[in-house]
């Protein structure tokens, strides 16, 4: 089954203890993104990556890093977590980064930082 | 820069009505594509129609139509026979040339379905 995975689903931590966030896709995407969702928000994008060792800054990148070592994994790493950092978080990969590519998104993370 | 507004923050509707959710967008770039994706309160996020800025006809999924005015940026999200499981977050969203290929979103219609 095509699909984008997440690990963990939900993980509740303190401040500053460094944490992360798996996402693996088994489409042979070359973009994979991501983004975290806050109420009254919407969805805002973090870091995306256009292929493998290929990654940027997205809208709001403070306090995250990212790495893209295999086509199919695209971790998130929080080095030292904050509270205002508590949010969902979600993986999306599509096969391009063309505008007309359909981006299809992990399950989501939820993460309490205490 | 590319905006994506929703003006309708909740909606409620009854069961087996058309419903309409209300999408406008802004971009300079002549090139994009439009998206709608439903988030039921279990959280994920599914895609459920598309439309490019050059698509002559609008797009349509099952039960799923996307009125698409390009002269006034909207692309509404239309559901006909609404059913109880429609209710949930929906979020129009738009990916251009311009912005890094992000998807940039609204901020979401709450829709609740009335029996």
């Amino acid at each position: 089954e095509a699909q984008v995975t997440q690990n963990p689903r939900y993980l509740i931590t303190v401040t500053g203890k460094k944490l992360t966030v798996t996402c693996s896709q088994n489409m042979n995407h070359e973009y994979m993104s991501w983004y975290r969702q806050d109420p009254g928000l919407g969805l805002r994008q973090i870091y995306y990556s256009m292929n493998v060792e290929v990654t940027d800054k997205g809208d709001v990148p403070e306090g995250y890093k990212v790495s893209r070592k295999e086509k199919r994994n695209f971790p998130l790493i929080l080095e030292s977590p904050s509270p205002n950092q508590t949010s969902l978080y979600f993986c999306a990969s599509s096969l391009s980064g063309g505008y007309q590519e359909t981006q299809y998104f992990g399950p989501g993370t939820r993460l309490l930082v205490l | 820069a590319q905006k994506i507004t929703q003006t309708q923050p909740g909606m409620f509707v009854q069961e087996k009505e058309a419903v309409t959710l209300d999408c406008t967008y802004d971009t300079s770039d002549p090139s994009y594509g439009l998206f709608w994706y439903k988030q039921p309160s279990s959280g994920e996020m599914i895609f459920l129609i598309y439309q490019g800025s050059y698509d002559q006809q609008n797009a349509t999924e099952g039960r799923y139509s996307l009125n698409f005015q390009k002269a006034r940026k909207s692309a509404n999200l239309v559901i006909s026979a609404s059913q109880l499981g429609d209710s949930a977050m929906y979020f129009c969203a738009m990916r251009d040339l311009f912005g890094n290929e992000k998807l940039t979103f609204g901020t979401g219609t709450r829709l609740t379905i009335i029996p």
